[in-house]
């Protein structure tokens, strides 16, 4: 059984386009977390969800929106998909909030926009 | 604000050598340190983490990584590379009640 798991794994879409990622949980963890990793492997958060709540949202433009129907789900969905976008998108989840909690990631979604 | 290095961008070993890779943390609290391994096309997973106790610490496939507080290091070991072990490895440092920060990544190349 996968403990996190992401749908798609690979994505190549048209710059313009609009573009979701949904992400499972089955560790009955409370938060949930998506995290962009760009070509230099380098992982940054972009938001955090909380029990259905959002808690962390970094700097991302609001093309992208999350949304979290229960909390064993938080999806991602990407409006005007830009060449910027290009990256691998992770999403993870721990009990409670990080930091004195470990982390458990998905696979991974392998976004290309040409 | 809290910040992760990792001083190696490429290591590369041979199989059988010992590893070392480096990781530093500036923070003024200890915080909670992982170590996670990504191999190619995959997620992370989870090598080992730190919260108390025995500074010393043993995870998966061989690896340990000792915390050093007075060098706000907790650097990852392994005796013996085996091929296997070639990927982007991440030091990860986590606060009660904040995010993670993850390092930039060591990649690890093993020469037959």
């Amino acid at each position: 059984d996968t403990a996190v798991s992401q749908t798609p794994k690979y994505l190549v879409t048209q710059m313009g386009n609009d573009k979701s990622i949904k992400c499972e949980q089955n560790l009955g963890h409370d938060t949930m977390y998506w995290y962009k990793q760009d070509s230099k492997k380098f992982l940054k958060i972009m938001f955090s969800y909380n029990n259905k709540e959002l808690i962390i949202n970094e700097t991302v433009p609001n093309r992208f929106s999350p949304k979290s129907p229960d909390k064993a789900h938080l999806n991602l969905h990407i409006n005007s998909l830009e060449l910027g976008d290009s990256a691998v998108y992770f999403c993870a989840s721990s009990q409670e909030g990080a930091g004195g909690n470990t982390i458990y990631f998905g696979e991974g979604s392998w976004l290309t926009v040409v | 604000a809290q910040s992760v290095t990792q001083p190696d961008i490429h290591i590369t070993v041979s199989e059988g050598a010992s590893l070392e890779l480096r990781c530093n943390y500036s923070y003024g609290a200890t915080p909670y340190l992982f170590w996670y391994v990504q191999s190619p096309g995959q997620g992370l997973q989870l090598l080992l983490k730190y919260f108390s106790g025995d500074t010393l610490v043993q995870g998966i496939k061989g690896f340990e990584a000792e915390f050093k507080r007075s060098q706000s290091s907790f650097n990852l070991r392994k005796p013996s590379v085996h091929w296997s072990d070639a990927a982007e490895y991440f030091c990860a440092v986590g606060f009660y009640g904040q995010n993670f920060v993850f390092g930039p990544g060591t990649r690890l190349s093993v020469l037959p």
